[in-house]
């Protein structure tokens, strides 16, 4: 299958700094970049939609001007978080999807943001 | 999207069949079930999916009713490995949309 990576892996930071990570597919385009939350023990929250070259759509609840979404090009799109609060501290994961062979998503590893 | 209802853990000895059922009485006619997995502190994992047939491949086999209003995912012989979060979704035959993750089963094989 495709591959998805993100980076950084982890990040801690403090509060009302900001933060970027992002998310490649290393071995097709993506049309289409998913974002997501996950706190503790909970399941994962769609926090927006992206396709390349277009702006985002944002899931109901979810801040565009806290989290800013871009996808300029087909194999990257970052999410910043910003002026970011503890609240904010969670497991963030991508997920991409091509228009190849793959009828499927593809999921990056998550990267886990602590905001002290 | 049609709702999925899980149960929210289940044990299985290593080496033996781990069958996780999921219900989806909501389901619409063109709607595929999916199933994913998450490892501890990773992203989720594609396993497999299906409209109607039943569908085997490397790492699992899903059954579907005839009425599809509910699924199991079947692990022919679970390991260790296997302990995940397992998502069962429903969702239309085109991954480019979003995909909505229930509750899952937390899944523990144990030795």
């Amino acid at each position: 299958g495709a591959v998805v990576s993100q980076h950084p892996s982890w990040v801690i930071c403090k509060s009302g700094t900001s933060v970027k990570i992002e998310c490649r597919s290393l071995d097709f385009q993506a049309t289409t970049m998913f974002w997501y939350r996950q706190f503790p023990k909970q399941s994962l929250m769609l926090m927006a939609t992206s396709n390349e070259g277009s702006k985002a759509t944002y899931e109901q609840g979810v801040e565009k001007d806290k989290f800013l979404i871009n996808h300029a090009s087909l194999t990257l799109s970052t999410l910043t978080v910003t002026s970011a609060h503890p609240e904010d501290s969670s497991f963030y994961i991508c997920s991409a999807y091509g228009d190849s062979s793959y009828n499927e998503q593809f999921f990056g590893p998550g990267t886990r943001l602590t905001v002290l | 999207d049609a709702k999925t209802t899980q149960p929210p853990s289940m044990d299985c000895a290593e080496g033996r069949a781990a069958n996780l059922p999921c219900n989806h009485s909501t389901i619409s006619g063109n709607e595929y079930v999916y199933w994913y997995r998450q490892i501890h502190s990773q992203g989720p994992q594609y396993i497999i999916h299906g409209l109607k047939n039943n569908e085997t491949n490397e790492m699992a086999s899903l059954i579907i009713t005839e009425d599809r209003k509910s699924s199991t995912l079947i692990l022919p012989h679970a390991t260790l490995r296997d302990t995940a979060v397992y998502y069962c979704i429903v969702g239309p035959n085109n991954a480019g949309n979003m995909l909505t993750f229930g509750g899952g089963t937390r899944l523990m094989v144990k030795p």
